[in-house]
């Protein structure tokens, strides 16, 4: 299996432009995860969906992002409009359910340079 | 103050060393820890799951975990070059399923 697919792998943009990311989970993985890591704040969970389904967002740090899940095997995380601030990783992760020992898999991760 | 808190390190031992890497929590909820290793510009891959207070060893390394202090520790015998790594702990209270994580520790092993 090729993993956890995350495009594009790196990101430069200018404030107030649109970003999207993608995400193709593992093939069968029912679970799907978006998380964004910093040096300051560490890794930290943005929402996550079940069966395609948006469980919780409250990682979500406001309005300007929004991510949609259309079909099992496909994901997008969207900041519009981005800041400077919204510079991070993010990672894509799936599991095959949301429970105890449902080890995440995680994608190599989106480097995102908003200037 | 983040929920799980762990020194950012860096923190460099030679080969063969014995590691040892820790965190502290404050959420007297949480029930199940984790360790996750994070190469360079990698996703994070989880190491070592338990629960509870206790010990688990899996070949050079060992989970531990002092619920009555909220401290998680773990060790990595015989530490070789590519155990270097960024290690992060994580904790979970049982009804999320969803992991609070550290911001990580990074860890060097030089020949």
């Amino acid at each position: 299996d090729a993993g956890v697919i995350q495009s594009p792998r790196h990101e430069v943009t200018e404030m107030g432009q649109e970003v999207t990311l993608r995400c193709k989970p593992i093939s069968g993985h029912n679970s799907l995860f978006w998380y964004r890591q910093t040096m300051m704040r560490g890794l930290e969970l943005l929402i996550y969906f079940n069966n395609n389904v948006p469980i919780d967002d409250s990682g979500m740090p406001e309005d300007r992002f929004s991510a949609k899940m259309p079909n099992a095997s496909f994901s997008t995380l969207k900041i519009q409009p981005s800041e400077p601030r919204d510079s991070a990783v993010y990672f894509c992760a799936s599991s095959l359910g949301v429970g105890r020992q449902e080890t995440q898999y995680f994608g190599p991760g989106t480097r995102l340079l908003v200037l | 103050q983040k929920e799980v808190e762990q020194d950012p390190g860096p923190l460099s031992v030679p080969e063969g060393a014995i590691v040892s890497l820790n965190c502290t929590y404050s959420n007297s909820a949480f029930q199940y820890f984790m360790w996750y290793r994070q190469y360079s510009r990698k996703g994070p891959e989880l190491l070592m799951y338990t629960y509870s207070s206790g010990n688990k060893e899996d070949g050079r390394f060992t989970a531990q975990v002092d619920k009555s202090s909220k401290y998680i520790s773990l060790f990595i015998r015989d530490s070789q070059p590519s155990d270097s790594a960024t290690y992060l702990c994580a904790a979970e209270s049982g009804g999320s399923y969803i992991p609070t994580f550290g911001r990580g520790t990074s860890l060097i092993v030089h020949p």
